[in-house]
């Protein structure tokens, strides 16, 4: 396994701008998360893929939030109109379907700074 | 809906001390539980799970057994290193038809002094 993978690492940017971020989940595994973590929390679920399906966003993601995973493999997250509060480390996970081992492997996120 | 509390940290420990981070939960159904840890500068890794009541995970030294009498899942490792400094993280998974959505507790920071 090579892990789950994100890019870039790390994206400063200025209020208003748009960004995106990619993850892209270990091989073979069907479902894939995002999640963000601000200072001193843990993480806060923010959307689900099963497979290209997105089945559930958070309240958290407001519209100018929106996610995608075309053919059901790499993620993107593209937040619109950039404001001071979407500052946060940015958290993709993936796993297996399976019945009793739905463990999720972590990427090392992408530190999101708006100036 | 779901939730975690975790321990208030930082908690600071020399070597060799036995650790106890305390984690309770609240959620419907049966919840699947675990404990991540972060490194410094790494990603969220698992340390162990439990999936079902007076189950026991375990791995590394630590171990945490899923209480559902006191809905509680604490941590434990009988002799710290210097190495176990890091963030940890309880966690669940709600049961029944839940896809595996993770609720976090807010961590708790831990350093091991030599």
């Amino acid at each position: 396994d090579t892990g789950v993978s994100q890019n870039p690492r790390h994206k400063i940017t200025k209020r208003g701008q748009n960004v995106t971020f990619r993850c892209d989940p270990i091989s073979e595994h069907n479902r894939l998360y995002w999640y963000r973590q601000t200072l001193g929390q843990g993480p806060e679920f923010l959307t689900y893929f099963q497979n290209e399906a997105q089945l559930e966003k958070s309240r958290l993601l407001s519209d100018r939030f929106s996610a995608e995973r075309p053919k059901g493999s790499f993620s993107t997250l593209e937040i619109q109109r950039t404001e001071q509060g979407d500052s946060a480390m940015y958290l993709c996970a993936s796993s297996l379907d399976r019945a009793n081992t739905d463990t999720q492997y972590f990427g090392p996120g992408t530190r999101l700074t708006v100036l | 809906g779901d939730s975690v509390t975790q321990m208030e940290g930082p908690v600071t420990l020399s070597e060799e001390a036995f650790l106890t981070i305390n984690c309770t939960y609240t959620a419907t159904g049966y919840p699947s539980l675990f404990w991540y840890v972060q490194y410094p500068g790494e990603g969220l890794q698992l340390l162990l799970k439990a999936t079902k009541a007076d189950d026991k995970g375990s791995n590394k030294g630590f171990e945490a057994t899923y209480r559902k009498e006191t809905t509680s899942f604490h941590l434990e490792k009988g002799s710290v290193q210097v190495s176990d400094s890091a963030v940890y993280f309880c966690a669940l998974s709600a049961g029944g038809t839940s896809y595996g959505k993770l609720t976090f507790g807010q961590g708790t920071i831990l350093t091991v002094h030599p």
